[in-house]
């Protein structure tokens, strides 16, 4: 498959638990964005990885997130003490070109569903 | 404050049938606008994309118009089908900024 993708596509975790969603972009594309998708509302951008630079971490909301990308390919985004309003789509997306939110076009895989009793 | 805005919130249209849906936005410095086709359970998908300098923009039985004097945008679906229902995703983005994402709106085509 050449598209991304993303694991699991659905975690049922309780309240206080970490936990752990994978995101593999396609192969080559260097830039990758995770973003969080509630009931109702627009995607939320988190953190933006590009090639070996710094990540962009501005959009993350609070302490509990972090995301890592090894070898510039695969991310992993660690929610810790999960709270009931963590419960969300988590989508991940990549692209090609180096203008992070320029003319490129972002390419998403299917989401995460997060629940969190 | 960077904004975008998308009407209707849902809409429910017989196969066959046209619609348009539309989209505001405050988003300034402007780049350029996409509209992004959701289906359930699926992550979004760019239809078209508009700079400045462009006012429609087609792909199929999708046509986008951006009016960059009144910072409107539609997408306008002709002969509707049943695998339109999606959710359709207004994204604009600012030189320099990132990019900001309507609500959408939910379609629903039925038969």
């Amino acid at each position: 498959g050449a598209g991304v993708s993303q694991s699991p596509s659905n975690k049922v975790t309780e309240k206080g638990k970490d936990v752990e969603l994978r995101c593999d972009p396609i192969s080559g594309h260097t830039a990758l964005y995770w973003y969080r998708q509630s009931l109702g509302q627009g995607l939320e951008f988190l953190i933006y990885f590009q090639g070996n630079s710094a990540p962009d971490k501005s959009g993350l909301p609070s302490d509990r997130f972090s995301a890592e990308r090894t070898g510039g390919s695969v991310s992993t985004l660690t929610i810790q003490r999960t709270q009931q309003e963590d419960s969300a789509v988590y989508l991940c997306a990549s692209s090609p070109g180096t203008n992070p939110f320029g003319d490129n076009e972002q390419f998403f895989g299917p989401g995460t569903r997060l629940t969190v009793l | 404050k960077n904004q975008v805005e998308q009407s209707p919130q849902s809409l429910i249209i017989l196969e066959g049938k046209n619609c348009t849906l539309q989209c505001n936005y405050t988003v300034s410095p402007f780049s350029n606008l996409r509209w992004y086709k959701q289906d359930t359970g699926r992550g979004p998908v760019s239809l078209t994309i508009m700079t400045f300098s462009e006012n429609t923009k087609s792909n199929g039985r999708y046509t986008a118009t951006l009016d960059a004097d009144t910072k409107q945008s539609s997408l306008h679906i002709t002969a509707s089908q049943l695998s339109d229902s999606a959710s359709y995703i207004c994204v604009v983005s600012a030189r320099g900024n990132k990019l900001v994402f309507g609500a959408g709106t939910i379609l629903r085509v039925k038969s």
